[in-house]
């Protein structure tokens, strides 16, 4: 059975302060590993999309990197803004999506 | 603008009564999805749909009903059957044989 989890369930910074969210996944034959970001009562918004180790995306301050058992999104000098839950899923051979419980980020001005 | 819409945003049932949340799309996406968020859990599929007039269950699929009449169109109708209704209800599509699913704004629904 497809499983992500994700680590730290909550993370505190402060601005600036850089650091990085886990993502560990098992899956039989990787199609896809997603990151999304959730505001409080939104729906998530979509950032990345990895699909094999070795694999890098960047979109301002974030960077995702996948290996074979899990993927971590890099924030760097982070601001108040980048506060959300941030969500990994895989898809495996089966075609279904398969969510973690998300990472809940809060950066202190 | 192209997007995901999802009515109402915030819904309130009364024990024993059906309640109906729309979800429609203007991208031209063949495949939607219905996702239900829970405090403290992942995602968890409800029903999907790949193609007008077709559907299939999900993980959680006892308590809903779904309808593809229409490709912009996948409304999920939250029954009396189902135990435990209050929660965050999201819709997403996706592109035929695309990877990755967009959501839409999400429906709140409380049991009152």
């Amino acid at each position: 059975e497809d499983q992500v989890t994700q680590s730290p369930e909550a993370l505190r910074l402060q601005e600036g302060e850089s650091s990085s969210l886990n993502c560990s996944y098992t899956v039989s034959g990787l199609r896809g590993l997603f990151w999304y970001r959730q505001d409080p009562g939104k729906g998530p918004e979509f950032l990345f999309t990895l699909y094999s180790a070795g694999e890098e995306k960047e979109k301002e301050r974030l960077k995702a990197t996948l290996t074979k058992k899990e993927s971590f999104l890099h924030i760097t000098a982070p601001k108040p803004e980048d506060s959300a839950t941030y969500l990994c899923a895989v898809r495996g051979g089966a075609q279904k999506l398969v969510f973690g419980q998300g990472t809940r980020l809060t950066i202190n001005p | 603008d192209g997007g995901i819409t999802q009515s109402p945003k915030y819904l309130f049932r009364k024990e024993g009564q059906n309640v109906t949340l729309s979800c429609e799309q203007n991208l031209n996406h063949d495949a939607m999805y219905w996702y239900r968020q829970d405090p403290g859990q992942g995602l968890r599929l409800i029903y999907y749909s790949q193609i007008v007039n077709d559907f299939q269950k999900g993980d959680i699929a006892e308590g809903y009903s779904v309808s593809r009449e229409k490709k912009e169109s996948f409304p999920l109708t939250v029954t009396s059957a189902q135990k435990n209704p209050t929660a965050f209800y999201l819709c997403a599509s996706s592109s035929a044989g695309a990877n990755t699913i967009y959501f839409g704004e999400g429906s709140w629904l409380t049991v009152v």
